[in-house]
């Protein structure tokens, strides 16, 4: 089955203790991304990826990194999370860019205390 | 900067039609359409390319004002199953994607 996946899909964490969501594709996408959903806000995007060792920021990069070392996986990793990076989190994928259609994951609830 | 979205809500009867607009500050490349039922991820409804060029769904229909910079989403004869939040997406250049708030579409029998 064609299918974006995160793990986890919920996590609660302390203040400062480095985290890692992972995202992983089976469709061969080329194009990866990871948004932010907060109420009120819409989705916001991270950082996406056009391929292997290409990422970009998005709108709202401060406080994430990411890594595409292998095209299926994009995870991405909080150094030091803060409270005001508690939200809703999912990643994306689509076939040769943004003006594609994009598949989304099932999201992971972060909860920072 | 996010587009905004009009309106943020809107409620229905089964049958009746709805219209959902997206205005960008920006000169826009393509404007892309997410239906949101809750609890669930975005699913993709349309993409509309500068240009004229349309890919998506066949029941919803959308237009792109590349000089107004402005789109709009057209649900006719809503049913049951078009109750979400909506978001429009603008595309400027590059692969970036910036999202709306969101319109939240309940429709009731």
């Amino acid at each position: 089955e064609a299918q974006v996946t995160q793990n986890p899909r919920y996590l609660i964490t302390v203040t400062g203790k480095k985290l890692t969501v992972t995202c992983s594709q089976n469709m061969n996408h080329e194009y990866m991304s990871w948004y932010r959903q907060d109420p009120g806000l819409g989705l916001r995007q991270i950082y996406y990826s056009m391929n292997v060792e290409v990422t970009d920021k998005g709108d709202v990069p401060e406080g994430y990194k990411v890594s595409r070392k292998e095209k299926r996986n994009f995870p991405l990793i909080l150094e030091s999370p803060s409270p005001n990076q508690t939200s809703l989190y999912f990643c994306a994928s689509s076939i040769g860019g943004a003006v594609n259609e994009q598949f989304f994951g099932p999201g992971t609830r972060l909860t920072v205390l | 900067q996010q587009p905004v979205q009009s309106p943020q809500a809107v409620i229905l009867r089964e049958g009746e039609d709805a219209v959902i607009n997206c205005s960008s500050s920006k000169a826009l490349y393509s404007v892309h359409w997410y239906r949101q039922k809750h609890g669930e991820a975005p699913v993709f409804l349309m993409i509309l390319l500068k240009g004229g060029e349309q890919k998506g769904h066949e029941k919803i229909s959308a237009s792109f004002n590349e000089k107004k910079q402005q789109s709009s989403l057209y649900l006719t004869a809503s049913q049951l199953s078009y109750s979400g939040t909506y978001f429009c997406g603008t595309g400027i250049a590059g692969n970036m994607l910036t999202f709306g708030g969101g319109t939240r579409l309940m429709v009731k029998p």
